[in-house]
């Protein structure tokens, strides 16, 4: 079974604090994802890695970054968090079906 | 991606077939039908996708019309884990897509 684990399931952080988020896959997936999901706004595409140290801007990229070292791991960083990225973040691996983590819950105080 | 429009609620007997519709009227040859959910607050999960033919896996199985456009997800036997929101897309397979998820079909499955 394809696993894609996520850092932390709930995360409470400050105004201005750097957050890290990290996603690790086992299958080997060329492809991952990082998404976050907000009542009534759906599923948004942030970032996106199609390779190591290759990285594409989504369709919300702006107050985040994307780092890809190794190709299990997708990590999503939020330079200096404020409270409109209090949200549920999710990551996905695959190509012609993405397989998602469980989704780390963040609230930013 | 063409557009697809699901029921927004069903519910369903446990241990019966939970059957769940989507039409996708404007779908194009190489659009694949795709079916993931969602149980309240964790990730969405891949179920199953089709191009033309039926399709069946460990979850559930798939049916195609003919003209593709539209097409049924079954649950053969439907347990209370199966309470979730159900999402049919149909999107062309090319190189790292991003999904979108429309409102989808909310199934309860009652005991």
């Amino acid at each position: 079974d394809v696993k894609v684990t996520q850092s932390s399931r709930y995360l409470v952080k400050r105004t201005g604090e750097k957050v890290f988020l990290e996603c690790v896959q086992d299958m080997d997936h060329e492809n991952m994802f990082w998404y976050r999901q907000d009542p009534g706004l759906g599923l948004r595409l942030i970032y996106f890695s199609y390779d190591v140290k290759m990285k594409e801007k989504g369709d919300i990229p702006e107050g985040y970054s994307v780092s890809r070292e190794k190709k299990e791991r997708f990590s999503l960083i939020l330079e200096s968090a404020s409270t409109n990225q209090t949200s549920m973040y999710l990551c996905a691996s695959g190509v012609y079906e993405q397989y998602f983590g469980p989704g780390t819950r963040l609230t930013v105080t | 991606d063409a557009k697809t429009t699901q029921p927004p609620s069903m519910d369903c007997a446990e241990g019966r077939a939970a059957n769940l519709p989507c039409n996708h009227s404007t779908i194009s040859g190489n659009e694949y039908v795709y079916w993931y959910r969602q149980i309240h607050s964790q990730g969405p999960q891949y179920i199953i996708h089709g191009l033309k033919n039926n399709e069946t896996n460990e979850m559930a199985s798939l049916i195609i019309t003919e003209d593709r456009k539209s097409s049924t997800l079954i649950l053969p036997h439907a347990t209370l884990r199966d309470t979730a929101v159900y999402y049919c897309i149909v999107r062309i397979i090319q190189g790292a897509q991003k999904l979108v998820f429309g409102q989808g079909t909310r199934l309860t499955i009652n005991p």
